[in-house]
């Protein structure tokens, strides 16, 4: 059980574009998902803690309008890398946890490479 | 602010024992956690300590001292497969958010 996924698992996109990452948690309905960011030998730095239904919290440093986070519903959280830059480019990794769990359940992740 | 250590890089010899160190200085405090990650996928659950001492599961065992900042994860009986980051990771209360170490890569050889 506690299967999260994300898609897409790759993604190639031009500069000045929108790239949607989704992460669905597929047989538990999470009430908290979390955004990571890796860079190649790095660890993962969380970028943003959303709750269903509500705005998401994000860590000092990342541009709310840049990475924009919806959490719809218990099960599905979207990122959205707006006017996104080559330096944009990088591993996108959601997790999910449930209410008094301690335990997050990780996505397998989406490379974006902006062109 | 929250400060995570850990080495870099280690390497080991198939069959041996590892440990792998862990020191924080966090905000807060509910948990330490251990995760696997293999190049390019995402981190895999491995442990979690709240209390001090050890707690051993199969092959791997990670311990935790809360009066000194310090964790290990311990290996034994290395198999190749085993090579991977090994990323020490901070439950520092709110919301279950958990600040990640930088990771230590291991290195397995024959």
């Amino acid at each position: 059980g506690a299967v999260v996924s994300q898609h897409p698992s790759r993604v190639i996109c031009k500069s000045g574009t929108s790239v949607k990452i989704e992460c669905r948690s597929l047989d538990f309905q999470a009430t908290t998902m979390f955004w990571y960011r890796q860079f190649p030998k790095k660890s993962l730095m969380l970028m943003a803690t959303s709750n269903e239904g509500s705005k998401a919290t994000y860590e000092q440093g990342v541009e709310k309008d840049k990475f924009l986070i919806n959490h719809a519903s218990l099960t599905l959280s979207t990122l959205t890398v707006t006017s996104a830059h080559p330096e944009d480019s990088s591993f996108y990794i959601c997790s999910a946890s449930l209410a008094g769990d301690y335990e997050q359940y990780f996505g397998p992740g989406t490379r974006l490479t902006v062109t | 602010g929250q400060n995570i250590d850990q080495p870099t890089e280690m390497t080991a010899t198939e069959g041996a024992i590892v440990q792998i160190n862990c020191t924080y200085q966090t905000s807060g405090f509910n948990g330490l956690f251990w995760y696997q990650q293999h190049a390019g996928e995402a981190p895999t659950f491995l442990s979690y300590n709240v209390l001090d001492g050890l707690e051993e599961k199969g092959r791997f065992s990670s311990f935790l001292s809360r009066s000194k900042g310090y964790s290990y994860l311990l290996l034994k009986e290395l198999q190749m497969k085993d090579s991977a980051s090994y990323l020490c990771a901070v439950d520092s209360g709110g919301y279950q958010k958990v600040t990640f170490g930088t990771g230590t890569k291991l290195q397995v050889i024959p």
